[in-house]
């Protein structure tokens, strides 16, 4: 149980393109996604928190209009990177979690901007 | 949420028992523990969590002291699969935006043939 699903794996796309990534909950209704940022070897920075139906919450430094968040669904959050550049290809990493259980963490999107 | 502080780095002998320590000195009475793994261009995986008593589940066991100062996270019997980066984190249990997780720099776990 508990299976977060993450699409695409991995993409590569030109400078000024947008990019959407995808995160489904399988078997559970995701009352709050989160979605991550990883560079090579460092850490997982958290870049937003979003709850159904509602607007998504920014990290400091994030900016919203750059990486749009939409939480449309319980199963469903999406991630868009608006006119990526080079300087955003990462990691991209969402979790999930319905209420009172842990997050559980998709399998990322290596994003590579040309 | 409490900072923690792990060791960067562990050796293990495949098929012993891994033991990785971490400080929450200031965590406070709300704030559970959680541990979590990444394996290599994956995703983190949930290992476990607890408040205060000691927890067990088929991945692992975790200790926590009386004073909540400290827990350990135990890998019975640890197999090469299990080489990855830990993480331990003090958090918040509830809805919404109170259970995010803030990741610090983990331990990095090889376990040794």
């Amino acid at each position: 149980g508990a299976v977060v699903s993450q699409h695409p794996s991995w993409v590569i796309c030109k400078s000024g393109t947008s990019v959407k990534i995808e995160c489904r909950s399988l078997d559970f209704q995701a009352t709050t996604m989160f979605w991550y940022r990883q560079f090579p070897k460092q850490s997982l920075m958290l870049m937003a928190t979003s709850n159904e139906g509602s607007k998504a919450t920014y990290e400091q430094g994030v900016e919203k209009d750059k990486f749009l968040i939409n939480h449309a669904s319980l199963t469903l959050s999406t991630l868009t990177v608006t006119s990526a550049h080079p300087e955003d290809s990462s990691f991209y990493i969402c979790s999930a979690r319905e209420v009172r259980q842990p997050q559980h963490f998709g399998d990322g999107t290596r994003l590579s901007i040309l | 949420d409490a900072k923690t502080t792990q060791p960067p780095s562990m050796d293990c002998a495949e098929g012993r028992a891994a033991n990785l320590p971490c400080n929450h000195s200031t965590i406070s009475g709300n704030e559970y523990v959680y541990w979590y793994r990444q394996i290599h261009s994956q995703g983190p995986q949930y290992i476990i969590h607890g408040l205060k008593n000691n927890e067990t589940n088929e991945m692992a066991s975790l200790i926590i002291t009386e004073d909540r100062k400290s827990s350990t996270l135990i890998l019975p019997h640890a197999t090469l699969r299990d080489t990855a980066v830990y993480y331990c984190i003090a958090t918040l249990y509830g809805g919404g935006a109170t259970n995010k997780l803030i990741f610090g720099t983990g331990t990095l776990l090889a376990v040794q043939p």
